[in-house]
């Protein structure tokens, strides 16, 4: 887990509530990733940045937003329009986009909604 | 697409003995495969990944896996497994041609028992 931090570790979220989960890095890698994880489904890709300022959407984007405004920084927002929104989400860096890269792993948030 | 399949759930083994995850893969062009091991309510923690040469790809904590292009395989082995090895296990791959989408396999829990 060295070197990406997420917070919090756990959150609660009421119906209808916007909620948004931080993830930094001090590997200065350039790409970082969010995923999200349910049980029995492996990881799934929500959203990619390669570079400060632009960003790509995975396979399951609807009812998430994203913005990187700083290379260290990836925060993700998981809104109202998120149906199911309860699950474990893991950020991740890697130094470039490329596909022999990588991928390093934060601790992790879980996500319960009320 | 790419994919990846990871056919057991669960495996059990007696301390000691020899380990074997199993993983296959699809892709439409050469594979990087990548292996990766989650403790409780953790992040992933990286074990080794093969991208090319050698097909025998040896990584941490005496883990090592074997890339088999013609059965499409990259099973993950240990020739001694600990109890401190009792965890999630995920297979991933990207293909060449697809820079920012990992696709992990579902994942198989091992047991280690003492």
């Amino acid at each position: 887990d060295g070197g990406i931090t997420q917070s919090p570790k756990y959150l609660f979220r009421k119906e209808g509530q916007n909620v948004t989960l931080s993830c930094e890095q001090n590997l200065n890698h350039d790409a970082m990733y969010w995923y999200r994880q349910d049980p029995g489904q492996g990881l799934r890709l929500i959203y990619y940045s390669q570079i400060v300022n632009d960003f790509q959407k995975g396979d399951i984007a609807e009812g998430y937003s994203v913005s990187r405004e700083k290379k260290e920084s990836f925060p993700l927002t998981v809104t109202s329009a998120q149906k199911n929104p309860t699950a474990f989400y893991l950020c991740a860096s890697s130094m470039s986009g490329l596909p022999t890269d990588t991928q390093y792993f934060g601790p992790g948030t879980r996500l319960t909604v009320l | 697409a790419q994919s990846v399949a990871q056919p057991e759930d669960q495996v059990n083994v007696a301390e000691g003995n020899p380990l074997t995850v199993k993983c296959t893969y699809s892709v439409s062009g050469n594979p990087y495969l990548f292996w990766y091991v989650q403790y409780p309510n953790r992040g992933l923690q990286f074990l080794l990944k093969y991208i090319t040469g050698d097909n025998l790809v040896k990584g941490s904590y005496g883990f090592e896996a074997e890339f088999n292009k013609s059965q499409t395989s990259f099973h993950l082995k240990k020739p001694s497994a600990l109890v401190s090895d009792s965890a999630l296990y995920f297979c991933a791959v990207r293909d060449i041609g697809r820079n920012n989408d990992m696709r992990f396999g579902a994942g198989t829990r091992l047991t280690v028992k003492p």
